[in-house]
This record gives C-alpha cells, structure tokens and sequence, in this order.
C-alpha cells in the first residue's frame, strides 16, 4: 500500500537558519502530494501541495518539489522563524478514484524547534 | 467563516465503554473524514462520508463506526473500549473529499483517554 517517511526528528535550529524536512514517498500511480502543520493544541493546516510531477508547492517562504524520479516532496526554507516552531506532517493522496476520497496518508511528523 | 468544531475536547472513558464524538464540518463541506492520532501509529484514516453515505474505511476493527447527518455534521463512535484506543481523534471536512482538488480542513480533535 501507499506510504510516507519523513526524516527522524526532533530539528533544532537557531533563527535564520535554513531548513530541510525530507519526505519520500511509496505509491502506485500519482498521487498528489501535501505539507501539513500542526501548531501546538490545533489540529492539521495546508501548508503547500504539489498534484504532478516537478510541481513546486509554495507557501509562507516554504517550498517543496514534487520530484517523481526520486519519490520525494523535501520541505525547504531559507530563514526560519521561532514562529515556524510546530509539527510538520508529509502526506499524500493517492488519486486513484474511490480510494482516495477523504484519504490521506501521513508520514510520521517532524517536530521542528527555532529558537532565537 | 467558522471552521470545523468538534466536541467534547476532551473525554475520559474506562476499558469496556463506548464513546460518541461529534464533528460539525464548515458550512457547504460535504465530506467529512475522520483519522486517529497516536504517538505510535501517528495519523490514520478511519473514515469518510459524504452525503450521509460511507464512501471510504480505513484498516480499523467494527468497533469503530460513524454516520453522517443531512446537514453534513458528523459523530463517530467506538465500542467497548480498549486501552490502546486512546488518541487524538481528528476530523476534517472538504467540499468534495478529493484533496488534489479542494483542502481538507481539520479540527482541533478530541483527546480520547481510556483507563
């Protein structure tokens, strides 16, 4: 079945550092692929997805690329903020008709700490 | 615009009881997906309704149901408790419940704890 791994956690990093979250993926056919944040005591945000292959996804200074050869979306911003501090969940939606609807599957999480 | 809300946030059961959680979607949102948060499975997908119909289950034993209402709300219940059924239960709710096509929106979830 389909499957999402993200790169062990937590991060830490100072502020203004750069970020990467690696996300490789495991499906058939093509899906369409998601960030999600989880600030603390809220549940799941959009944060950028990518529906084909070499899309970039964009959003709030990050970015991701839908890079099929390697079956991957890695996470990536230049200067992280203590705010960007939350959870951050790959996930993918398998596209294939009736499976998919209202499914997401979701890699583990990266707890990702900026302090200042 | 009110996003989605879900009730109880929280609730403390004991092994052997049931549970009903309730989800209210946004308004115009049809489906409604439910997924389970652990530390160690993380994010599953129970399932999904859409017009009051189940159009899609997750790997979850009978002892996890759902149904939707006519005006989308939707609850989910779990039977006969078990410790390891303690999580994050979290709702989302969408237009359609394709997401390539339109967000999934979700709750702030309700924190299941069964002693």
């Amino acid at each position: 079945g389909n499957s999402v791994t993200q790169m062990e956690g937590p991060v830490t990093l100072s502020e203004e550092a750069f970020l990467t979250i690696n996300c490789t993926y495991t499906a058939t056919g093509y899906p369409s692929l998601f960030w999600y944040v989880q600030y603390p005591g809220e549940g799941l945000q959009l944060l950028l997805k990518a529906t084909k292959a070499d899309d970039k996804g964009s959003n709030k200074g990050f970015e991701a690329t839908y890079r099929k050869e390697t079956t991957s979306f890695h996470l990536e911003k230049g200067s992280v903020q203590v705010s960007d501090s939350a959870v951050y969940f790959c996930a993918l939606s398998d596209g294939a008709g009736g499976t998919s609807y209202g499914k997401l599957t979701f890699g583990q999480g990266t707890i990702l700490t900026v302090h200042p | 615009k009110a996003g989605v809300t879900q009730t109880p946030r929280y609730l403390i059961k004991t092994r052997g009881q049931q549970v009903t959680l309730s989800c209210s979607p946004i308004s115009g949102h049809r489906s409604v997906s439910w997924y389970q948060q652990t530390p160690g499975q993380g994010l599953q997908f129970l399932f999904e309704y859409f017009s009051e119909t189940q159009r899609n289950k997750g790997n979850f034993p009978g002892r996890f149901s759902g149904r939707q209402f006519s005006n989308s709300r939707s609850e989910m219940n779990v039977s006969t408790l078990e410790l390891g059924d303690s999580a994050l239960y979290l709702c989302a709710s969408s237009v359609i419940g394709l997401a390539e096509y339109n967000e999934q929106f979700f709750g702030p979830g309700t924190r299941l704890t069964v002693l």
